[in-house]
């Protein structure tokens, strides 16, 4: 366990729901993060998060919308995706949005989009 | 932002030490060096962090050359449950994991 969850653990969804990933970090961390990885590829990051404020958008399709209320929880809405879309969603967190703060992965949320 | 290199895959058997390089030329004068494991379907965990020389904990140790434009990090007596990818992110406010290195352990 590493202090970081993440809801649901699988989706399945098709192009036209909606849908929402949770996750909650029980580390009093500031710093909160979305990535993709799809298969065989290398992670990618999606959005980070610093004290509850947007710091970075990596250039993400406006289907994916992040959410984070407060620095505990952050959200990832679905709507009309596509299946390339399918993917291990992670969650991260970290005391700082920096390099050398070491980021806490929650377990992904495996998404496949019909 | 200091880019890095890594070999894409590394061979090793059970019981063998791996060291594991990445290069990163353009390392800035505050960048630490982080390196994590990821197992299948799972997030990355992180494995050890340096700044300069030698840092050695219960997991591996990494070594940095006084000129840190490298590091290696040395997994001692590895066994299968090694097998992962490591990532190497250098850096200070960029956290994009480049393609790791594909360690596989054989018996």
């Amino acid at each position: 366990e590493t202090g970081v969850t993440q809801t649901p653990r699988h989706l399945v969804m098709g192009m036209t729901n909606k849908k929402s990933l949770k996750c909650e970090q029980h580390l009093g961390h500031n710093a909160m993060y979305w990535y993709k990885q799809s298969a065989k590829k290398p992670l990618e990051l999606m959005f980070v998060y610093n004290f509850k404020e947007q710091t970075e958008n990596n250039s993400v399709p406006s289907r994916f919308s992040p959410e984070c209320p407060n620095s505990s929880h952050l959200f990832l809405h679905l709507h009309t995706l596509q299946p390339e879309d399918s993917a291990l969603y992670l969650c991260a967190s970290s005391q700082g949005a920096t390099v050398q703060e070491t980021q806490y992965f929650g377990p992904g949320t495996r998404l496949l989009v019909l | 932002l200091a880019k890095t290199t890594q070999p894409i895959s590394m061979d090793s058997y059970e019981g063998q030490e791996v060291n594991i390089t990445c290069s990163h030329n353009n390392i800035a004068t505050n960048d630490y060096i982080t390196w994590y494991q990821q197992f299948p379907s799972q997030g990355p965990r992180f494995i050890i962090q340096g700044y300069k020389t030698k840092v050695t904990n219960e997991v591996a140790s990494l070594f940095i050359p006084a000129d840190r434009k490298s590091s290696t990090l040395s997994l001692p007596r590895v066994s299968l449950s090694d097998t992962a990818v490591y990532y190497c992110l250098v850096g200070n406010n960029d956290m994009r994991f480049g393609a790791g290195t594909r360690l596989t352990v054989k018996p």
